[in-house]
């Protein structure tokens, strides 16, 4: 069984590009949540896609967007990035779309902005 | 958005201590309460989790107590190792909702 993979690992951008993160599910968990850790802080939600839709979403603007393929996989798209994106972007999966059975994190995409 | 306020930032233990890290959240519809462990250069993974229904929970050096009427909750590591030197979060959740709360996180080094 494998875990979560996220690629790529770090990404060094340019403030108004745009960037792709991919995320792969755990076997067995058709639910992908995209969080964002801050240096220092906790993560924070961004968004929730469950059967290829958007299945809740934080306070983060529209410019951050996403997808779900068939095979549960994800992608996390931010357009425009600024300075303050830069941050460690965690995928994590379930076997639900409630947060309360529990999330498997990968190691996340370490993505500067500059 | 943070609605999970954990503390001490960062704690030192002498190995074999007890390593006790507190959060109060301010939703009383949460329902669900886990610890989540990070080391450098993972993601979090998933230590130990309790809902209110119960005011302790074990799980080998690992508890959990919880205290619904004060809205605590607390993580104790007893015989702590410097193998459990990490950040932890605590974290809370309500219902079917799908969007947890963290703290902000507590940076523990056991000293051999």
């Amino acid at each position: 069984e494998t875990g979560v993979t996220q690629s790529p690992t770090h990404l060094i951008k340019t403030r108004g590009q745009q960037v792709t993160l991919r995320c792969s599910s755990q076997s067995g968990h058709n639910t992908v949540s995209w969080y964002q850790q801050a240096l220092g802080q906790g993560p924070q939600f961004i968004f929730q896609y469950y059967r290829e839709e958007e299945n809740g979403r934080g306070n983060f603007p529209p410019r951050f967007s996403g997808l779900q393929f068939p095979n549960y996989s994800s992608e996390l798209n931010v357009n425009a990035l600024e300075l303050d994106d830069s941050a460690l972007y965690l995928c994590a999966s379930s076997p639900s779309g409630a947060a309360n059975y529990g999330y498997t994190f990968g190691s996340g995409t370490r993505l500067t902005v500059v | 958005q943070q609605q999970v306020k954990q503390s001490p930032q960062s704690l030192i233990v002498q190995k074999g201590g007890i390593s006790i890290i507190n959060c109060a959240y301010e939703n009383t519809a949460f329902d669900y309460f886990p610890w989540y462990q990070q080391f450098p250069g993972k993601g979090p993974a998933l230590l130990i989790a309790i809902r209110p229904d119960v005011s302790e929970k074990k799980e080998g050096r690992f508890t959990i107590s919880f205290n619904k009427s004060a809205k605590q909750f607390s993580l104790h590591i007893m015989d702590s190792q410097p193998g459990d030197s990490a950040t932890y979060f605590c974290a809370a959740s309500k219902g079917n909702n799908n969007d947890m709360r963290f703290g902000a996180g507590t940076r523990l080094t056991v000293k051999p």
